[in-house]
């Protein structure tokens, strides 16, 4: 049972482009969540998502970010006119249930020059 | 293969009782340790450590790492109710971040 994938791992963009991020959760899993990793905090919380549902966005910017979870295929997070301060690490997790153990990904890097 | 390994998987205690929570890692390049407490919506930072035997306190909570052993622990005194949660510990390694699987507590009154 391969793990949470996430890609591509590094993504280079210029200020103005889009940033697409994707998310295919482990087998069975029907809950994704999005994180951003931030220098010396941690994971914050961005956007949880039930297939084709957005259960949880409160974390998310309300400008710029958006995220899906499509009946079929991986879980999006999608950043438009990227900004250098959106240069960090997007981590995944899926879980089976909302009280379940998260699994996370390896993370995305994103780079804005 | 770098990992993150966490123990034991799940800990039931009563309340007033302390706890150790474990972490190893087999990672090149480390960087820091990091410490989540993980209830319904989202993991909350706890601690990070990058140095050995500098224990970090917060509250009932506190945290030490050995870089020569290669693992830390935390450490939950005169546990709660609230207390119940998954700990999660994490590895940042280079420019990658790797987490344990998970400690789940569960404190009964």
């Amino acid at each position: 049972n391969a793990g949470v994938m996430q890609n591509p791992r590094h993504l280079v963009r210029r200020r103005g482009q889009e940033a697409r991020l994707r998310c295919s959760p482990m087998k069975g899993h029907s809950h994704v969540y999005w994180y951003r990793q931030l220098p010396e905090e941690g994971l914050k919380f961005m956007v949880y998502l039930q297939k084709e549902n957005i259960i949880d966005e409160s974390g998310m910017p309300k400008e710029r970010f958006s995220a899906e979870f499509p009946k079929e295929g991986p879980s999006i997070l999608r950043i438009q006119q990227v900004v250098r301060g959106d240069s960090a690490a997007y981590f995944c997790a899926s879980s089976p249930g909302v009280t379940d153990t998260q699994y996370f990904g390896p993370g995305t890097r994103l780079t804005v020059l | 293969e770098d990992k993150v390994v966490q123990s034991p998987l799940s800990l039931v205690v009563h309340e007033g009782d302390t706890v150790t929570l474990n972490c190893s890692y087999e990672v090149t390049n480390f960087r820091s340790l990091l410490w989540y407490k993980q209830e319904k919506k989202a993991p909350t930072f706890l601690f990070m450590l990058t140095s050995s035997g500098i224990e970090k306190k917060s509250g009932r909570l506190s945290s030490i790492l050995d870089k020569k052993e290669l693992f830390s622990i935390l450490n939950i005194t005169a546990t709660q109710t609230g207390d119940s949660a998954i700990y999660l510990c994490a590895v940042t390694a280079g420019n990658q971040f790797y987490f344990g699987t998970g400690t789940s507590l569960t404190v009964i009154p």
